[in-house]
């Protein structure tokens, strides 16, 4: 069956950078966008942008350009997520999705990020 | 970039039935449709409907989506403590070439 399966909690200092992994099991890695979510406390989901692992492509929302990247590793069937220049503003649980161009039917099971000095 | 209108809550009776809208534009849920999604506290997101009115395998009946021109709807029949959460509606931005998300509506069952 579909699976993402994303890298453990994180605790960062203010100014620091982090890097979120997920890794995808059962299907053809290089088919379907993958996008990036995140919830933060008190917060509704806010959407980071996408990256199709075929070529690398990548688009992101004027919010997050210039502050995150997202690459891929075909040989490993994963997909990173990097935020820099964090901010206690950052702290949220990261979620990977994969999007079968009708929605997000599968996601990870989340990455806490957490932003403290 | 503008993201989709949701009320912030919605309540309903149990058994009752609830409704939720998301408001778009014709970049959005007026060209491609919503889908929507269920948050529940310490889940992962879960897609109930896409594209309008088409439910993944596995999710009851009791979700029925639709649209009418811009606007996107959702339709929880039976209300039933388990479906208490948020929801979301999103839909892909032709011009952006990005997702656009609803603000969210937490249902309640009273």
């Amino acid at each position: 069956q579909v699976r993402l399966v994303q890298s453990g909690p994180e605790v960062k200092r203010p100014g620091a950078s982090v890097k979120v992994s997920c890794w995808a099991s059962g299907y053809s890695f290089t088919a379907y966008y993958i996008h990036w979510v995140r919830l933060a406390p008190g917060q509704g989901l806010q959407y980071m942008g996408w990256i199709h692992p075929y070529n690398g492509d990548t688009n992101y929302p004027q919010t997050f350009q210039g502050r995150v990247t997202m690459t891929r590793d075909t040989s490993a069937n994963s997909v990173f997520m990097e935020l820099t220049g964090l901010t206690s503003d950052d702290t949220a649980v990261y979620f990977c999705a994969r999007d079968v161009a009708v929605g997000f039917d599968s996601w990870g099971q989340g990455t806490l990020v957490a932003v403290s000095s | 970039q503008a993201g989709l209108t949701q009320p912030p809550s919605v309540s309903a009776g149990l058994g009752q039935t609830a409704t939720l809208s998301c408001s778009g534009n014709t970049n959005d849920v007026g060209k491609g449709g919503a889908a929507w999604l269920q948050q529940r506290q310490g889940h992962p997101p879960k897609l109930l409907a896409y594209r309008n009115n088409n439910r993944p395998s596995g999710i009851s009946e009791k979700f029925t989506a639709s649209r009418s021109g811009n606007t996107a709807s959702l339709i929880i029949s039976g209300l039933q403590p388990e479906d208490e959460g948020d929801y979301y509606c999103t839909a892909w931005d032709s011009a952006l070439r990005l997702y656009v998300f609803g603000s969210g509506t937490k249902v309640t069952a009273l």
